[in-house]
């Protein structure tokens, strides 16, 4: 398995152009998140999917969209691209387990993308 | 919705000696509680999780600790090496889906 595979690892871009960050897990999990990190900074959520066909808003949805086709693939496209969105992009997959009351909720994450807007 | 508090920033300790890193959380309803790594410029990565039902978890050097009534929770790693250098995130799972992280904690294990 390669797990949850990110591309591009790197990218500038022009202030207003587009571009889609790739994601792909081969790990049939159900559920795909997608986070952004700014420096020295923790991770906020953008958007979420429980599965193919369903997404949803995270904390800073604004300026992204995401679209979820099949369970494999989880792409996040920026329309506008503003300095703002320089950050680093991780997207992670995630499945919950039971054996008991609680189920987990382990990700796993991409090795990231590194987006620069200038 | 969840938000998670993490305490502190930046922790540096002497090889060897004890690290505690703790977040509180104010969802009562979060039951799921996990701790990620991340060295510098990698993905971040599962140490440790702890359930609601369980008040403490071991595994080798690192441990975590749950108090549900005060909402806090905290990650101790003892016997600390250089090797644990990195940035420490706690998490809260709220619902069934989303995981709310704390800031993060930058730790430095001093050779």
């Amino acid at each position: 398995n390669a797990g949850v595979t990110q591309t591009p690892k790197f990218r500038i871009l022009k202030i207003g152009q587009s571009m889609t960050l790739q994601c792909a897990q081969d790990m049939n999990h159900n559920y795909m998140y997608w986070y952004r990190q700014d420096p020295g900074m923790g991770l906020k959520l953008i958007y979420y999917s429980v599965g193919a066909g369903i997404t949803d808003k995270g904390e800073v949805p604004n300026g992204y969209n995401v679209s979820r086709s099949t369970t494999e693939d989880f792409p996040l496209r920026l329309e506008l691209a503003a300095p703002s969105q320089t950050s680093v992009y991780f997207c992670a997959s995630s499945y919950r387990t039971s054996g008991g009351t609680i189920a987990k909720n382990i990700q796993y994450f991409g090795a990231g993308t590194r987006l620069s807007v200038l | 919705g969840e938000n998670v508090e993490q305490h502190p920033s930046t922790l540096s300790v002497q090889e060897g000696d004890s690290a505690v890193i703790k977040c509180t959380y104010s969802d009562s309803a979060s039951n799921y509680f996990p701790w990620y790594k991340q060295e510098l410029g990698k993905r971040p990565q599962l140490i440790i999780d702890i359930r609601s039902n369980v008040g403490e978890k071991k595994d080798q050097r690192i441990a975590v600790t749950l108090n549900k009534t005060a909402k806090h929770f905290s990650l101790h790693i003892t016997e600390t090496q250089p090797e644990d250098s990195a940035v420490y995130f706690c998490a809260a799972r709220e619902g069934y889906q989303k995981v709310t992280f704390g800031t993060g904690t930058k730790l430095q294990v001093i050779p």
